[in-house]
């Protein structure tokens, strides 16, 4: 988990609401990446970002917006248009190969 | 487009025996292959990877994989299991003509019991 922080570890959304994940990476990498794991399906891509002021949807973007503003910050923003938004979110950033990943945040809707 | 198979849900070893966690994977130029590990409610950990070079690779924690391209597989293995190896293991595969991307396997729960 060195090097890449998430907040808040735990997130409870009611319904209609929209929260914003953090993430924030000292690793002076350029790529960062979010995704969703549900049990039992392994990890989704939701957006990814190549370089700061750019980035590009996943697989699973429906319901979910992000901004690159700085090259330290990728923040994930889960919309009231997200019908089942209750997951463990990962976020990860990388270098020349492997990706680097955070200790995750796990959102409940009530 | 590239995909990855972990064709086992759960493998289980008792400890002292040799592992092998098995992944095959598709994709349409060379690949870049990763496994990764999970402990519960945590984040993935990089173990090792397969860049280009000898086709066995050496990890962290004594794993190792051993690239295949005949049959397009990356199968991770240890040869003395440990019970805290006990953990949830990904295979990814990675393709620089798609941006970088990484896709993963559905994971593989490795079991060790003492």
């Amino acid at each position: 988990d060195g090097g890449i922080t998430q907040s808040p570890k735990y997130l409870f959304r009611k319904e209609g609401q929209n929260v914003t994940l953090s993430c924030e990476q000292n690793l002076n990498h350029d790529a960062m990446y979010w995704y969703r794991q549900d049990p039992g399906q392994g990890l989704r891509l939701i957006y990814y970002s190549q370089i700061v002021n750019d980035f590009q949807k996943g697989d699973i973007a429906e319901g979910y917006s992000v901004s690159r503003e700085k090259k330290e910050s990728f923040p994930l923003t889960v919309t009231s248009a997200q019908k089942n938004p209750t997951a463990f979110y990962l976020c990860a950033s990388s270098g020349s190969h492997e990706q680097f990943f955070g200790p995750g945040t796990r959102l409940t809707v009530l | 487009a590239q995909s990855v198979a972990q064709p086992e849900d759960q493998v289980n070893v008792a400890e002292g025996n040799p592992l092998t966690v098995k992944c095959t994977y598709s994709v349409s130029g060379n690949p870049y292959l990763f496994w990764y590990v999970q402990y519960p409610n945590r984040g993935l950990q990089f173990l090792l990877k397969y860049i280009t070079g000898d086709n066995l690779v050496k990890g962290s924690y004594g794993f190792e994989a051993e690239f295949n391209k005949s049959q397009t597989s990356f199968h991770l293995k240890k040869p003395s299991a440990l019970v805290s190896d006990s953990a949830l293991y990904f295979c990814a595969v990675r393709d620089w003509t798609n941006a970088g991307k990484s896709t993963f396997g559905d994971g593989t729960t490795l079991t060790v019991k003492p």
